[in-house]
């Protein structure tokens, strides 16, 4: 079975770019995460889906940051105007909720550096 | 919000030796708890979970729970040095959607 992908792994921005993550969960996973982790911090939450409604995205940047998963499928976070803070890795993972397990898989991740 | 602390922030344990990890958390009703390894560059592989207090062993990797002292501990026996990795301690509430809330993490050495 195949994991949870995402692409690009590296992208490098000068700062005011913008930049499209890609994620493409676990076939038949019905819940969908998107997670920044700073360089030596953990992973904390950004938003996530149940199919293609936004269950939680008070974590999100509204102002440059948006996430949407059109057919409760795949997943796009992307980040207008970057600044240098958002030098993040971020990580998707995904779930199905009616195993009731709570257990998520992740992605290998997308690394992010804002110059 | 749940805070999530691990100790210590950094190990260094020879090969063959038990290495200890510990996590507090502040959310005393969390009752989902993943001990998640993180090798450089690469995505969150899960260990451990645990549910309920007392213990739950996956091969080398033995968790402890105990609710009441907001407290859950990994403790890897044989330690090689692949297991040289950071250390994610997450917890989470049934009910919250698996939203899980991690700690900052603990570099593990394991030197041959």
């Amino acid at each position: 079975e195949a994991g949870v992908t995402q692409s690009p792994r590296y992208a490098v921005l000068q700062e005011g770019q913008a930049v499209s993550f890609w994620c493409d969960p676990i076939s038949g996973h019905d819940t969908l995460y998107w997670y920044q982790q700073p360089r030596d911090q953990g992973p904390q939450l950004l938003v996530y889906f149940r199919d293609e409604a936004v269950i939680d995205n008070s974590q999100l940047p509204s102002d440059r940051f948006s996430a949407v998963r059109p057919k409760g499928t795949n997943s796009t976070l992307k980040i207008q105007s970057a600044k240098q803070g958002d030098t993040a890795t971020y990580l998707c993972a995904s779930s199905f909720l009616r195993a009731n397990t709570g257990q998520l898989y992740f992605g290998e991740g997308s690394k992010l550096t804002v110059l | 919000q749940q805070k999530v602390q691990q100790s210590p922030e950094s190990l260094t344990v020879s090969e063959g030796a038990m290495a200890s990890l510990n996590c507090t958390f502040s959310d005393g009703t969390s009752n989902n708890f993943r001990w998640y390894r993180q090798h450089s560059a690469k995505g969150l592989e899960v260990l451990v979970s645990i549910f309920s207090d007392g213990e739950k062993e996956e091969g080398r990797f033995t968790a402890h729970l105990n609710r009441a002292n907001l407290h859950v501990s990994l403790h890897i026996r044989e330690p090689q040095p692949s297991d040289s990795a950071v250390y994610l301690c997450a917890v989470s509430r049934q009910g919250t959607g698996s939203k899980l809330s991690f700690g900052k993490g603990a570099k593990l050495t394991v030197s041959p």
